[in-house]
C-alpha cells in the first residue's frame, strides 16, 4: 500500500520561505516515477484548494494563481520525494498541505484521473 | 481556469433519504469529473471517478451522472456514517481544481 508522508510545515512570519516535502513509499510493482503528484492545501474549517501538480517525468507543471510566481513544485523520482518551494508566504496561505498521487485509469482511448492517495497533511501557519 | 460551482453549500437530511448535489463547471470538461468525500478529520476520499464510474469499495448507493457542464452526485438511501463533506473535481486540464464543497449533516 502506497503510503506519502509530507514534512516541513510550521510557523513562519509573512514574507518568508518554507519547502515542504512528500515521501512516497510502499510501491510494490509500479514506481514513484509513474505518477503525476499534486499539493493541495486545505485553511482550517475551509474547503479544499488545489495548490501546485508536477507530471511523473517533470515536464508538465501547474499551479493555482494564488500561488504562481511564488510557489515552485519539483520530484526527485531516485528519491520517491516530492517538494514544494514556497517563497513570500502570506497569512492566506495558512493551510494543512496535503501531497497527492494522481491515478490514471483508461478504457479503450479515454483516460481518467483522480487522487488516489493522500498524506495526512503538514500545517503551515503564517503569521508574524 | 475551469471553475466548478456547487450547490448546495449544505444539506440536512435523514436516514433513508435521497440526497442530491450538483457541481457546474464554468466550460464543458466532458466527463473529467471526480467526486470525494470528506470527513473531519480525514482526507479526502474518491467516490465517484469519470462522472459515473463507482470506485472500488465504494457502496453502490452512491451514483453520479452528467457530462458536458453539468454533473449530479446522488445519494440513495442516505446512511448516518455518510455525512461529511462532498467535493467535486475537474480533471479536464492539468489544473485538476476543486468545487466549494456541499457540507451534508445527518
Amino acid at each position: 500500500e502506497v503510503n506519502l508522508v509530507e514534512s516541513g510545515g510550521g510557523l513562519v512570519q509573512p514574507g518568508r520561505s518554507l519547502r515542504l516535502s512528500c515521501a512516497a513509499s510502499g510501491f510494490t510493482f509500479d514506481s514513484f516515477g509513474d505518477y503525476a503528484m499534486h499539493w493541495v492545501r486545505q485553511a482550517p474549517g475551509k474547503g479544499l484548494e488545489w495548490v501546485s501538480g508536477i507530471s511523473w517525468d517533470s515536464n508538465d507543471i501547474g499551479y493555482a494563481d494564488s500561488v504562481k510566481g511564488r510557489f515552485t513544485v519539483s520530484r526527485d523520482n531516485a528519491k520517491n520525494s516530492l517538494y514544494l518551494q514556497m517563497n513570500s508566504l502570506r497569512t492566506e496561505d495558512t493551510a494543512f498541505y496535503y501531497c497527492a498521487k494522481d491515478v490514471e485509469h483508461c478504457s479503450g482511448v479515454v483516460c481518467s484521473n483522480w487522487f488516489d492517495t493522500w498524506g495526512q497533511g503538514t500545517l503551515v501557519t503564517v503569521s508574524s | 481556469d475551469i471553475q466548478l460551482t456547487q450547490s448546495p453549500s449544505s444539506l440536512s437530511a435523514s436516514v433513508g433519504d435521497s440526497v442530491t448535489i450538483s457541481c457546474r463547471a464554468s466550460q464543458s470538461i466532458a466527463t473529467y469529473l471526480n467526486w470525494y468525500q470528506q470527513k473531519p478529520g480525514k482526507v479526502p476520499k474518491v467516490l465517484i471517478y469519470a462522472a459515473s464510474s463507482l470506485q472500488s469499495g465504494v457502496p453502490s448507493r452512491f451514483s453520479g451522472s452528467g457530462s458536458g457542464t453539468d454533473f449530479t452526485l446522488t445519494i440513495n438511501n442516505l446512511q448516518p456514517e455518510d455525512f461529511g463533506t462532498y467535493y467535486c473535481q475537474q480533471t479536464f486540464s492539468f489544473r485538476p481544481l476543486f468545487g466549494g464543497g456541499t457540507k451534508v449533516e445527518i
